[in-house]
């Protein structure tokens, strides 16, 4: 399989626990994107990296939220001490130069 | 206000018919635009790009206007399988190969 992989497909966790997901990109692009999405609304932008640079971080994001590329080929996000509010499902997306967002089958959190 | 705004519907189509919908975004500067189908519980696909010219590909047809900052998509000779919810996506600001602001989807339901 050549497209963006998502580990684990699902998660459910304690409020106050850590969480860490991961995303495999196409392995030719460049740019990776963590977007999050909850029930009836759309993608909503996270943080982009290019090769291991992280370019970009939203505004939205707290301090509890941090995320990687180490060798510019996968990465994690990882969020910690959960709360109720962060569960939702967690978009890994990743791009060649222009045109063409590929998505991974996302992440599903739930905080109980 | 939104980045970008689409009416959530639900479009309900009978099989065979032909549906419109629109999206209006806020980032003139934005350089980049799409539409991406997205089924229950699953991550977005890509269905297509936008070009300032228009596109079409096969059933779906899909128009930009700069000048007034909004897309549209037009699917003819729908299908049960067309049911789904369509996100217009644009790219934020000038960077063309940026982070994605998605609206937060039409709702299309074919009926037989």
């Amino acid at each position: 399989d050549t497209g963006v992989s998502q580990d684990p497909r699902h998660k459910i966790t304690k409020r106050g626990q850590n969480v860490t997901f991961r995303c495999d990109p196409i392995s030719e692009h460049n740019r990776l994107y963590w977007y999050r999405q909850t029930l009836g609304q759309g993608p909503e932008f996270l943080t982009y990296f290019q090769n291991e640079a992280q370019l970009e971080k939203s505004r939205l994001l707290s301090d509890r939220f941090s995320a990687e590329r180490p060798k510019g080929s996968f990465s994690t996000l990882e969020i910690q001490r959960t709360e109720q509010g962060d569960s939702a499902m967690y978009l890994c997306a990743s791009s060649p130069r222009q045109d063409g967002y590929t998505f991974g089958s996302g992440t599903r959190l739930t905080v109980v | 206000r939104k980045e970008v705004e689409q009416d959530p519907g639900p479009f309900n189509v009978p099989e065979g018919a032909t549906v419109a919908f629109n999206c209006t975004y806020s980032n003139s500067a934005s350089q980049s635009f799409f539409w991406y189908r997205q089924d229950c519980r699953k991550e977005p696909k890509l269905l297509m790009s936008v070009y300032s010219s228009g596109n079409e590909d096969g059933r779906f047809t899909a128009q930009l206007n700069r000048a007034s900052q909004y897309i549209s998509l037009l699917i003819r000779d729908s299908k049960l399988s067309d049911s789904a919810t369509y996100l217009c996506v644009v790219t934020d600001g000038a960077d063309s190969w940026g982070k994605l602001q998605f609206g937060a989807g039409t709702q299309v339901v074919v009926t037989p």
